[in-house]
């Protein structure tokens, strides 16, 4: 069954450290890969999108990584700050289908303290 | 810069009534989704939407289930007979010509709460 894993599920963090989130997906066969951030009862900002012919994919203090034969991807993000507390969830659309579809992960929750 | 935008923002119904829940994707766009995502849950694929056809859906999808694009601007997903586990936020969704390899842009999401 194709799933995605998000560790950790929570992360608490002082301001001003780098952190890295994990997304793990159990088929390697994708299209690409989209990272996404929640605020809290609001909708899902998109922040990175990875294509499966890419490693890394940068945009401001945000850096994603993809490393599709060990179906894991990585969101770093530099300098943390408050206004970044909020949930980051990875979306994998799969080859193995019709592709259409985001398959997400759980999330994991950020607070920058 | 363009967004997605639905209405209404929460919706409450009564248990077998019929709602509709209400898109505009970005103007450009062609390709037109729905998520939901059920309180602490993840987010979940509904149906996806291309030149007036449901081109993929998920087997949450049934025939309670239903897509209409009624205008040049307007995405709807109509769920005819509402039971307490539709309870969620619903998310519409749009992308470029080339599906595969274009981002989602994902709207504020409706709550829909079945009483």
């Amino acid at each position: 069954k194709q799933e995605v894993t998000q560790i950790p599920a929570a992360l608490s963090v002082p301001e001003g450290e780098n952190l890295v989130l994990n997304c793990s997906f159990t088929d390697s066969a994708i299209y690409n890969l989209q990272w996404f951030r929640q605020d809290p009862g609001k909708g899902l900002t998109s922040l990175l999108l990875i294509q499966s012919s890419q490693r890394e994919q940068t945009s401001g203090r945000l850096n994603a990584s993809l490393d599709k034969s060990s179906g894991r991807s990585t969101l770093y993000i530099a300098a943390s700050q408050p206004g970044d507390s909020a949930t980051y969830l990875c979306a994998v659309r799969w080859n193995s289908n019709s592709g259409y579809a985001l398959n997400f992960g759980k999330g994991t929750s950020l607070l920058v303290t | 810069e363009p967004e997605v935008t639905q209405t209404p923002s929460h919706q409450v119904t009564q248990m077998g009534q019929e709602v509709i829940l209400r898109c505009v994707p970005i103007s450009n766009h062609l390709y037109f989704y729905w998520y939901r995502q059920i309180l602490g849950q993840k987010v979940e694929f509904l149906v996806s939407f291309y030149n007036n056809e449901i081109s993929e859906k998920s087997e949450i999808f049934d025939d309670q289930f239903s897509v209409e694009r009624p205008d040049g601007s307007n995405f709807t997903l109509k769920i005819r007979s509402t039971k307490l586990e539709d309870s969620a936020m619903y998310f519409c969704a749009s992308s470029e010509r080339d599906s595969f390899f274009y981002e989602q842009y994902f709207g504020p999401g409706t709550r829909l709460t079945v009483t």
